[in-house]
């Protein structure tokens, strides 16, 4: 497509709840980012993926989150057993070079747990 | 320490009024830096790269200054248009973006 789609838009989860978002990259684009942004916060690193491959991992604030890209395209990011610190929008990029300026953003998915 | 400060502000300007702010960023070894427009509840886009020798897009100016590890951003002309959040950010590996809080700027008529 023309750019990153993100679904859901918005999600409400109660707390608990398992929840699944997309991620749908630029064609062509190989390099793939999840981030976290926190009300008022820049976006904070969660994962990246280079085609299939999970690369790094390292922003993953802990075992319920889990991010995967099977075959180098679409990506998900699960979320598990839900807590209200997850409240957050979840921005997904994607870019043809890494390292360099050309990083296209989706709309994001904002997640509420209540 | 986070990786990347920045002035939060918020700074509210008059249309017309030039508006500069400034970010700090951590590691020695970053190589590549930019500032991110962010508009409310909208995702990041690029506005400019940054360049060691400093560059102007239209009413924007950009300057790197690696010794003191800073980087600023000037808005000449301010529009109504240019109220938004300024994220600044820098790659100090090959790939990974990290980011700032944001600078809030609000031009008023």
């Amino acid at each position: 497509g023309a750019g990153v789609s993100q679904s859901p838009r918005y999600k409400v989860a109660k707390r608990g709840q398992d929840v699944a978002l997309r991620c749908d990259p630029i064609s062509g684009h190989v390099s793939l980012f999840w981030y976290q942004q926190a009300l008022g916060q820049g976006p904070e690193f969660l994962t990246y993926f280079q085609n299939e491959a999970q690369l790094d991992k390292s922003g993953l604030p802990s075992d319920r989150f889990f991010a995967e890209r099977p075959e180098g395209s679409v990506s998900t990011l699960k979320i598990q057993r839900t807590q209200q610190e997850d409240s957050a929008v979840y921005l997904c990029a994607s870019t043809l070079r890494p390292g360099y300026g050309g990083y296209t953003f989706g709309s994001g998915t904002r997640l509420t747990v209540v | 320490r986070k990786e990347v400060e920045q002035d939060p502000g918020p700074f509210n300007v008059p249309e017309g009024a030039t508006v500069a702010f400034n970010c700090t960023y951590s590691n020695s070894a970053s190589q590549s830096f930019f500032w991110y427009r962010q508009d409310c509840r909208k995702e990041p886009k690029l506005l400019m790269s940054v360049y060691s020798s400093g560059n102007e897009d239209g009413r924007f100016t950009a300057q790197l200054n690696r010794a003191s590890q800073y980087i600023s951003l000037l808005i000449r002309d301010s529009k109504l248009s240019d109220s938004a959040t300024y994220l600044c950010v820098v790659i100090s590996n090959d790939y990974k973006l990290s980011f700032g809080a944001g600078t809030t700027v609000t031009v008023r008529a």
